[in-house]
C-alpha cells in the first residue's frame, strides 16, 4: 500500500510569512497525526484528529498554527505568521485507528526553514 | 512528567559489535514503549515495541530489555551492522491518551565497517 504523503517535502520563507502543508494519509487510516522535529530532538506532537474531529491538540501553538482535516482524508497544517523558532522539520503519521495495536505510520516530512 | 530521557546522544560503534541505547521516564501511566529507526530524510519507522508486563521482547538482532521498578529501557542491536547507522527514538504512550507519542532526544548511531 502506498505510505503517507507529505507536500512540499521543502520551503525556505521569511519570517511573519505564512507557510502551509499538506498530507495524505494511507487509505483508510482514521488517524492522523502532525509532529514538528527541531533538528537534534525528538517528534513531538502538534495535532491528533480522528476522522474529522480533532483528539488532543494541547500542544498546537494556536495563536499561529491551525490544522484542519476536511472530509477526514488528506489534512493541511497552517503557519502564520512563521518565526524563527518554527524552523523544524514537520512529519504527518496516520494509523488505522488509536491505540497500541495500531502502528503510527510516518510520512517524508516537510523540511522548513524559516530566515 | 511526560518526558522520556534518552541516552547517548550519539554512538559509534565496530561492525558486529552491540550497541546499546538506554531510555528512562517518569510517568508511571506509560503502557507502550515502542522504538523507531529514523534515516536521514526519511520518517521515524517503527523498529519494536514492548508492554511494561514484560521484561524483555527480541526480533531478530534487536532485543528491548525493561525494568518497571527502574523506570528504564533499552534498545540492544546485536551484530550492529552499517546498515543500521541511523537516529533511533525511544518512546511512550498511554493508551486511553489516544496514543500520542511522547519521543525521546534521539541517538545517533554509527556502524563503522
Amino acid at each position: 500500500e502506498a505510505g503517507v504523503a507529505q507536500s512540499p517535502r521543502y520551503k525556505i520563507i521569511e519570517k511573519r510569512q505564512s507557510v502551509a502543508f499538506w498530507c495524505n494519509p494511507i487509505s483508510g487510516h482514521a488517524t492522523l497525526y502532525w509532529y514538528q522535529q527541531i533538528l537534534g530532538q525528538g517528534p513531538k506532537l502538534l495535532i491528533q484528529f480522528q476522522n474529522n474531529g480533532v483528539v488532543d491538540d494541547s500542544q498546537l501553538p494556536k495563536d499561529r498554527f491551525s490544522a484542519e482535516r476536511l472530509k477526514g482524508v488528506d489534512s493541511t497544517l497552517k503557519i502564520q505568521p512563521a518565526k524563527l523558532e518554527d524552523s523544524a522539520v514537520y512529519l504527518c503519521a496516520s494509523s488505522r485507528g488509536t491505540g497500541r495495536s495500531y502502528e503510527q505510520y510516518f510520512g517524508p516530512g516537510t523540511r522548513l526553514t524559516v530566515t | 512528567q511526560q518526558q522520556v530521557k534518552q541516552s547517548p546522544q550519539s554512538l559509534i560503534v565496530q561492525k558486529g559489535g552491540i550497541s546499546i541505547i538506554n531510555c528512562a521516564y517518569e510517568n508511571t501511566a506509560f503502557d507502550y514503549f515502542p522504538w523507531y529507526q529514523q534515516f536521514p530524510g526519511k520518517g521515524p519507522a517503527l523498529l519494536i515495541a514492548i508492554r511494561p508486563d514484560v521484561s524483555e521482547k527480541k526480533e531478530g538482532r534487536f532485543t528491548i530489555s525493561f525494568n518497571k521498578s527502574a523506570k528504564q529501557f533499552s534498545l540492544h542491536i546485536m551484530d550492529s551492522q552499517p546498515g543500521d547507522s541511523a537516529t533511533y527514538f525511544c518512546a511512550a504512550t498511554i493508551e486511553t491518551s489516544g496514543s500520542r507519542l511522547t519521543f525521546g532526544e534521539g541517538t545517533q548511531l554509527t556502524v563503522n565497517p
